[in-house]
């Protein structure tokens, strides 16, 4: 079954500067990568997804790319701000379930 | 906006009691699933039901868990027998169809006890 490894588990940036989270995941069979955020207490809500036909999406400050040879997809947040404190999880679709990953708590540091 | 609930928010509950988690999916969603989430860690997932059957279940998902689609519109998980570890944040999700957004609810905090 679907497998996801996700790095690192922590990060910490400077306000202002880039974000990078990067993924892994093992079937190759998988075509559907969502990236969560989820705040403290509060549900995982989509940020952004790609489709194994598209190598890179954007949305203002979020960009999703994904290397199918290669298996991993990485998360970039720019320009960071403190609201985007928050963990995330990356996800890869296999049949009809999302597998997640262990999550990446990001501190936007003042 | 729609979106998806879940009742009650927290459930605390007796050790070998049974629960039931309930949800009302998005109205026009056809894939309805269960995660959990036990306090730090990452969304597990549970079970997936399509076309008023499981469609894909994980290990987590063993005799002790069961869904159910009642009456069209609520999505249930009923949990017999609680054990200790069952103490989790539950999530139930819809989607309209593959590949496309989960949308999650506000979770039931289940506490056994």
């Amino acid at each position: 079954g679907e497998n996801v490894e996700q790095h690192p588990s922590t990060l910490s940036v400077q306000e202002g500067d880039s974000a990078v989270i990067k993924c892994t995941y093992s079937d190759s069979a998988s075509n559907y990568f969502p990236w969560y955020k989820q705040e403290l207490g509060k549900r995982p809500q989509l940020i952004i997804d790609i489709r194994s036909n598209v190598g890179e999406k954007k949305d203002q400050r979020i960009a999703v790319t994904l290397n199918k040879t290669a298996k991993h997809f990485s998360l970039h947040i720019t320009e960071t701000q403190p609201e985007d404190s928050a963990v995330y999880f990356c996800a890869g679709e296999q049949g009809d379930k999302i597998i997640f990953g262990k999550g990446t708590r990001l501190h936007i540091l003042p | 906006e729609p979106e998806v609930t879940q009742t009650p928010s927290h459930q605390v509950t007796q050790m070998g009691q049974e629960v039931i988690l309930r949800c009302v999916p998005i109205s026009n969603h056809l894939y309805f699933y269960w995660y959990r989430q036990i306090l730090g860690q990452k969304v597990e997932f549970l079970v997936s039901f399509y076309n008023n059957e499981i469609s894909e279940k994980s290990e987590i998902f063993d005799d002790q868990f069961s869904v159910e689609r009642p009456d069209g519109s609520n999505f249930t998980l009923k949990i017999r027998s609680t054990k200790l570890e069952d103490s989790a944040m539950y999530f139930c999700a819809s989607s309209g169809g593959r590949e496309t957004e989960a949308f999650f609810g506000q979770g039931t905090r289940l506490t056994v006890v």
